[in-house]
């Protein structure tokens, strides 16, 4: 199985502050990352696919970078609306795995 | 406006069975591969069980085959998930989501339930 580890596994930030969140994984899996947030509660949303592919209403503020084993989300100016956990997710090679997820939280 | 609406979660011993159900709307239903994902309380998402837009492939995790069965019903826009031998370790929040380009097994997922909460205890 491909394993996802991201790091860190939690965050403390301020509004404003930017913050960076990586995810590695066990293979190279080219560009088959997803990136995910969940708010307490609610069900995880897609926020990017294969790994640049943003989904409708994301903030510019998110960007990725990386392929092939090492990928990173950035949040460039963090919002109260960002404050979330975020999952990574391989969709290259079932069985789909997931990050342990990175919890953000005000700091 | 696209929508899933899981159902069927309750409390259940261990070694029983249970049947969830996820309603689908607002898109095609049987243009897409569709999983079943899971979190334990506190915890990561853990995907479970694949199936396509005709049920000619599905796929499971390791951790639930043999015990887990994905099936679907396009004529009722509707996806199922059958669990029997349920243990302690498979409480959980259960989610059934959409894959996002509709054609590959292997996927992102652009839309989810809100979940349906399994607790396995005696």
């Amino acid at each position: 199985d491909i394993q996802m580890t991201q790091s860190p596994s939690s965050l403390s930030a301020s509004v404003g502050d930017r913050v960076i969140i990586t995810c590695r994984a066990s293979q190279d899996i080219s560009n088959y990352v997803n990136w995910y947030q969940q708010k307490p509660g609610k069900a995880p949303k897609l926020l990017i696919s294969a790994a640049s592919n943003f989904q409708s209403g994301v903030p510019p503020r998110f960007s990725v970078s990386g392929s092939g084993t090492d990928f990173i989300l950035t949040i460039s100016s963090l919002q109260p609306d960002d404050f979330a956990t975020y999952f990574c997710q391989q969709s290259h090679t079932t069985p789909l795995t997931f990050g342990q997820g990175t919890r953000l939280e005000i700091k | 406006q696209m929508e899933l609406v899981e159902s069927g979660g309750g409390v259940v011993r261990p070694g029983g069975s249970l049947r969830l159900s996820c309603a689908a709307s607002g898109f095609t239903f049987s243009d897409y591969y569709m999983t079943w994902i899971r979190q334990a309380p506190g915890k990561g998402l853990e995907w479970l069980a694949t199936t396509s837009g005709g049920s000619r492939y599905s796929t499971y995790a390791a951790s639930v085959r043999g015990r887990f069965s994905i099936s679907r019903d396009n004529a009722k826009n509707s996806l199922y998930l059958q669990m029997n031998s349920l243990r302690a370790e498979d409480s959980a929040v259960y989610y059934c989501a959409k894959s996002h380009l509709g054609y590959l097994p292997n996927d992102a997922f652009d839309i989810w339930g809100q979940g349906t909460v399994v607790t396995v205890s005696p």
